[in-house]
């Protein structure tokens, strides 16, 4: 059984221009979470989403970011005019319906010149 | 606003110690993670603790939870260098609302 699988693993971006980062949770989980974080920092929550469904988004910020978890295939963190401090590692994260634990990507970084 | 805060946030030690990590929550908790970080890693969940008393083992590890006082430990015991990692505790602060909060780790470093 796969893990959780994000891409890209590495992601360069100069300001301005956009991030689309993909996650792919495991098997059978049809819960996603969106973590960021910072360098020397834990992970700060983003937003939870389920199939075609956003649930909780209160950790987005209000501009430039968006995510989706459409019926078919990954979920998609887009970041848009991307800015120096969206540099960062962001987290995808799933668990199954029954919720409990979260398994967590390898995460995609972030830079932005 | 749930808090979580972890200490220490560094702590170096010598194979062979035992040393404790703390992680206080701020408000009313069902479930309590730890979760461990090598550099530029990915999260790797350690233990998952549901009710008060709980007490779970693996290895050198041992977590605890004492949800009135809203405390939870994680033990280690006659450490080895292959645990210097950054361990993490994280709360999922009540059904239904499945987001956890991370504490801001404890970087933990093994001197042979």
């Amino acid at each position: 059984n796969a893990g959780v699988m994000q891409n890209p693993r590495h992601l360069v971006r100069r300001r301005g221009q956009e991030a689309r980062l993909r996650c792919s949770p495991m098997k059978g989980h049809s819960h996603v979470y969106w973590y960021r974080q910072l360098p020397e920092e834990g992970l700060k929550f983003m937003v939870y989403l389920q199939k075609e469904n956003i649930i909780d988004e209160s950790g987005m910020p209000k501009e430039r970011f968006s995510a989706e978890f459409p019926k078919e295939g990954p979920s998609i963190l887009r970041i848009q005019q991307v800015v120096r401090g969206d540099s960062a590692a962001y987290f995808c994260a799933s668990s199954p319906p029954t919720g409990d634990t979260q398994y967590f990507g390898p995460g995609t970084r972030l830079t932005v010149l | 606003e749930l808090k979580v805060e972890q200490n220490p946030l560094f702590l170096s030690m010598q194979e062979g110690k035992n040393y404790t990590i703390y992680c206080n929550y701020s408000t009313t908790s069902d479930r309590l993670y730890w979760y461990r970080q090598d550099p530029g890693k990915s999260l790797e969940s350690l233990f998952v603790l549901l009710s008060n008393g709980a007490v779970k083992q693996e290895g050198r590890l041992m977590a605890s939870l004492d949800t009135k006082a809203r405390l939870s430990t994680l033990h280690i015991t006659a450490a080895v260098h292959d645990l210097s990692a950054t361990y993490f505790c994280a709360v999922r602060s009540n059904f239904g609302n499945e987001k956890l909060t991370f504490g801001t780790g404890t970087r933990l470093t093994i001197i042979p």
